[in-house]
């Protein structure tokens, strides 16, 4: 149990829906990443968090957006949803900034299906 | 541009088999670290190792070991003598100056009994 958590495991919802997902971090870690994993796109970094600030922006759709709170917890938020946007999503965490020199402890993933 | 190579998509060997994971990658930065995880048929990703580019000692944990060579620009991965609770899909990964990871595209490895 790497202490990241992830709400919910699953979530089956239809195309044009909008869904929230949520993630706690690790225990006095300050950052938060989100990465999509498809199988056509592989492992994908979305968006970093630090502090309550966005730290660094990877391949991020614009109908996608994230946030994290004053208690250190992120939300991402998927709108419109599409077909393709079907896909493991995890959220990670670290201690510092800069995620080279700190570790990345992953959380379970939520598993989103859109029919 | 940065990239992570695992060229091997798949390899099965038969337990207590040695096994070598390739991993090749491309970065213009002197600075940078390289990760291993390892994510098993339940899903989760598990943290296996990181390693800096000024660091190029082979590192060994057990029955793992790590060859980071920056000639090759490789860091390839090798489980020596097999359990079947090896067998995952292994990513390789760069951070680098874009401040984010690059990961490969995974090598699925099945240890049969």
């Amino acid at each position: 149990d790497s202490g990241v958590t992830q709400t919910p495991k699953h979530l089956i919802t239809a195309t044009g829906q909008r869904v929230t997902l949520r993630c706690s971090p690790r225990s006095g870690d300050l950052s938060v990443y989100w990465y999509q994993q498809s199988l056509d796109q592989g492992l994908q970094f979305l968006i970093q968090y630090y502090n309550g600030e966005e730290r660094a922006k990877g391949n991020i759709l614009e109908r996608f957006s994230a946030q994290q709170f004053p208690d250190l917890h992120s939300e991402l938020n998927l709108s419109s949803l599409e077909l393709g946007d079907s896909a493991l999503y995890f959220c990670a965490s670290s201690v510092g900034r800069t995620s080279g020199r700190d570790t990345q402890y992953f959380g379970p993933g939520t598993r989103l299906t859109v029919l | 541009a940065q990239k992570v190579t695992q060229a091997q998509t798949e390899i099965s060997v038969v337990e207590k088999e040695d096994v070598t994971l390739d991993c090749v990658y491309e970065t213009r930065d002197t600075t940078y670290y390289l990760f291993w995880y390892k994510q098993p048929p339940s899903g989760e990703l598990v943290f296996l190792i990181r390693r800096n580019s000024f660091d190029e000692q082979n590192e060994i944990s057990g029955r793992y070991s790590w060859n980071f060579q920056k000639s090759t620009s490789s860091f390839n991965f090798t489980i020596t003598a097999s359990q079947v609770v090896d067998s995952a899909v292994y990513f390789c990964a760069l951070f680098d100056s874009n401040y984010q990871l690059i990961w490969g595209a995974g090598t699925k490895l099945i240890i049969k009994p």
